[in-house]
């Protein structure tokens, strides 16, 4: 079935340092791919849709000096989590959609967490 | 797209209980997806019923869709320890955006 990779799996890292996230579509080509955020028991929040070959959207109240999203292939976007500060803190989920099947459903990678002293 | 709203917010049961959990959403949709969440971990995709369907199973996985009350529920019969995980339910209307809901919390007692 459709994989998505993401890693690292888990980063800890000193204040004030980037932090990049990977996100790959193993066996799918995904021209659009989906970063999401998420706090210890809550829900997923949807931060940025990354499209392949021109700028990320990102969703309200979501900085994007701060989290850099770069989709330069047609199985890669990755995120960088610049300048990093402990609220950055967190768990991030990214998503993919088959370019070739758009009406089926995302494939989620297995998340990094991410933890800043 | 919209969020869907998981209802109850927290469920435990005993092993080999069913448990049943439902969604509600405002507008009208194309499909309806049901998803999993292990703690930490990413989203597992369950299940998606499309709107002119009403039922539809997957193993130990029964989906049910009203698009009159703009309701679903997901049944897992028989459940295991294993099952213990956080379920979403994203209704979905033609866009490739989803927007979670807080989700149901379940935990299966072994």
């Amino acid at each position: 079935g459709a994989v998505v990779s993401q890693h690292p799996s888990w980063v800890i890292c000193k204040s004030g340092t980037s932090v990049k996230i990977e996100c790959r579509s193993l066996d799918f080509q995904a021209t659009t791919m989906f970063w999401y955020r998420q706090f210890p028991k809550q829900s997923l929040m949807l931060m940025a849709t990354s499209n392949e070959g021109s700028k990320a959207t990102y969703e309200q109240g979501v900085e994007k000096d701060k989290f850099l999203i770069n989709h330069a292939s047609l199985t890669l976007s990755t995120l960088t989590v610049t300048s990093a500060h402990p609220e950055d803190s967190s768990f991030y989920i990214c998503s993919a959609s088959d370019s070739q099947r758009p009406n089926q459903p995302q494939h989620f990678g297995d998340g990094t967490r991410l933890s800043i002293l | 797209s919209q969020q869907g709203e998981e209802d109850p917010q927290a469920l435990s049961i005993q092993e080999g209980e069913n448990a049943t959990m439902n969604c509600s959403y405002k507008t009208s949709i194309n499909n309806l997806q049901w998803y999993r969440q292990n703690s930490g971990r990413g989203l597992v995709h369950l299940i998606l019923i499309r709107s002119n369907e009403r039922e539809k199973h997957s193993g130990r996985l029964r989906v049910t869709l009203d698009t009159s009350k703009k309701s679903s529920s997901l049944l897992i019969t028989a459940s295991r320890a294993a099952d213990t995980a956080s379920y979403f339910c994203v209704p979905t209307s033609g866009t490739y955006k989803y927007i979670f809901g807080t989700g149901t919390r379940l935990k299966v007692l072994a």
